[in-house]
């Protein structure tokens, strides 16, 4: 049973466009919801989060959506650099279940061409 | 501050033998979780550690296990490897959850095990 989805395996974007990566889940329990990036040879980096008490959050190039009724986030990063070509992997959490546990979507590889 | 280690990076092991994985967290940090990566399944739950008790485990054979000391360094086992095994495994440390707080991890590089 998947919780986390990411239903886009890949993206190609231009250099100075926008991305937008997508995100579905299905427990209503999650309450947090979070984006990592993952380079090849490294561990996944935390990059932004949002609370389900809003529906957005920014921080620079990076503006996270989150769309609770139809349990849908989105990653938006503009404008996209060639340097933003990872895996991103979306992630929730339900915190009152008061464990460190996060659920992983499969990821989408986003590809920036200069 | 130092990230988290992870040791070995790179294994080869083969079928049946067993296999033991390192992580050092970040200092100060006492919650450590490990997952499993490959490809198309994006990063699956192995378990989580807290004070050298396992908090949460994920759905796998127990063949998998793990433990955590007092210095809240931890490893994990995979005894009697199966091919199915070959995956990148990554180590997460965090300072403490808590209600109405995100859960931000910080990931290791990874200890990338291919089994013949």
């Amino acid at each position: 049973d998947q919780q986390v989805k990411q239903n886009s395996p890949s993206l190609s974007v231009q250099e100075g466009r926008i991305s937008i990566l997508n995100c579905d889940y299905t427990n209503s329990m999650f309450d947090y919801f979070l984006w990592y990036k993952k380079y090849p040879a490294e561990g996944p980096t935390f990059l932004i989060s949002i609370s389900s008490i809003k529906d957005k959050n920014e921080d620079g190039r990076f503006t996270v959506f989150l769309n609770k009724s139809a349990k849908h986030l989105s990653l938006h990063i503009v404008p996209s650099q060639p340097g933003d070509s990872a895996v991103y992997f979306c992630a929730a959490s339900a915190s009152s279940s008061n464990t460190g546990k996060l659920i992983f979507g499969q990821g989408t590889t986003l590809q920036v061409k200069p | 501050k130092a990230g988290v280690t992870q040791t070995p990076r790179y294994l080869i092991k083969t079928r049946g033998q067993q296999v033991t994985l390192s992580c050092s967290p970040i200092s100060g940090h006492r919650s450590v979780s490990w997952y499993q990566q490959t490809p198309g399944q994006g990063l699956q739950f192995l378990f989580e550690y807290f004070s050298e008790t396992q908090r949460n485990k994920g759905n796998f054979p127990g063949r998998f296990s793990g433990r955590q000391f007092s210095n809240s360094r931890s490893e994990m086992n995979v005894s009697t490897l199966e091919l199915g095994d070959s995956a990148l495994y990554l180590c997460a440390s965090s300072w403490t959850i808590g209600v109405g707080r995100a859960n931000v991890l910080t990931f290791g590089a990874g200890s990338r095990l291919t089994v013949l």
